[in-house]
């Protein structure tokens, strides 16, 4: 159980282009996702809290109109890249947090390659 | 105050050995310590999660120790096999709210 999957798990775009990465948690409903960014050989980055029916709250120092995120139903929640640049080339990782637990479970990640 | 002091960076283990990982927090509110495995390319996994209720917890070749007076809490992989070989992250957190994770080790078990 608590399995958390991420569509799609590779992408490449052109600069200025947007991508859209979906979480999904299979197996329970999470009434909370995170999401993560992770560059290579480091630690893991926390972007933003999603929470179901309401705004995500950003990290200091995170794009809220470059990196948007719904949390529309109890086991899906989007991230959309907006104009993605070089930059933003990153292995992004989303985890859903077990309501009877608490305990946080991660997708497999995305990597995001913007040419 | 919010961070996770994790080592080693890497460390390198004998098949059949010991890894011994470490962490070390400031932050009293941190009541949830899980520890994270990841594999290149893939989502971290949970391993082993504690509270600070208990000192140790054991599940299969994984043990937490944790010292709650010293503020620190490692990660025990007993009979270290080739499989291990991954990053491993601890992680912190008061309740279950977000997760402050540690810098990682890179465990590299030879056969």
């Amino acid at each position: 159980g608590a399995v958390v999957s991420q569509h799609p798990s590779r992408v490449i775009c052109k600069s200025g282009t947007s991508v859209k990465i979906e979480c999904r948690s299979l197996d329970f409903q999470a009434t909370t996702m995170f999401w993560y960014r992770q560059f290579p050989k480091q630690s893991l980055m926390l972007m933003a809290t999603s929470n179901e029916g309401s705004k995500a709250t950003y990290e200091q120092g995170v794009e809220k109109d470059k990196f948007l995120i719904n949390h529309a139903s109890l086991t899906l929640s989007t991230l959309t890249v907006t104009s993605a640049h070089p930059e933003d080339s990153s292995f992004y990782i989303c985890s859903a947090r077990l309501p009877t637990e608490g305990t946080q479970y991660f997708g497999p990640g995305t990597r995001l390659t913007v040419l | 105050q919010q961070q996770v002091k994790q080592s080693p960076q890497s460390l390198i283990v004998q098949k059949g050995g010991i890894s011994i990982i470490n962490c070390a927090y400031e932050n009293t509110a941190f009541d949830y310590f899980p520890w994270y495995q990841q594999f290149p390319g893939k989502g971290p996994a949970l391993l082993i999660a504690i509270r600070p209720d208990v000192s140790e917890k054991k599940e299969g070749r994984f043990t937490i120790s944790f010292n709650k007076s010293a503020k620190q809490f490692s990660l025990h992989i007993m009979d270290s096999q080739p499989g291990d070989s991954a990053t491993y992250f601890c992680a912190a957190s008061p309740g279950f709210q977000k997760l402050v994770f540690g810098t990682g080790t890179r465990l590299l078990v030879s056969p």
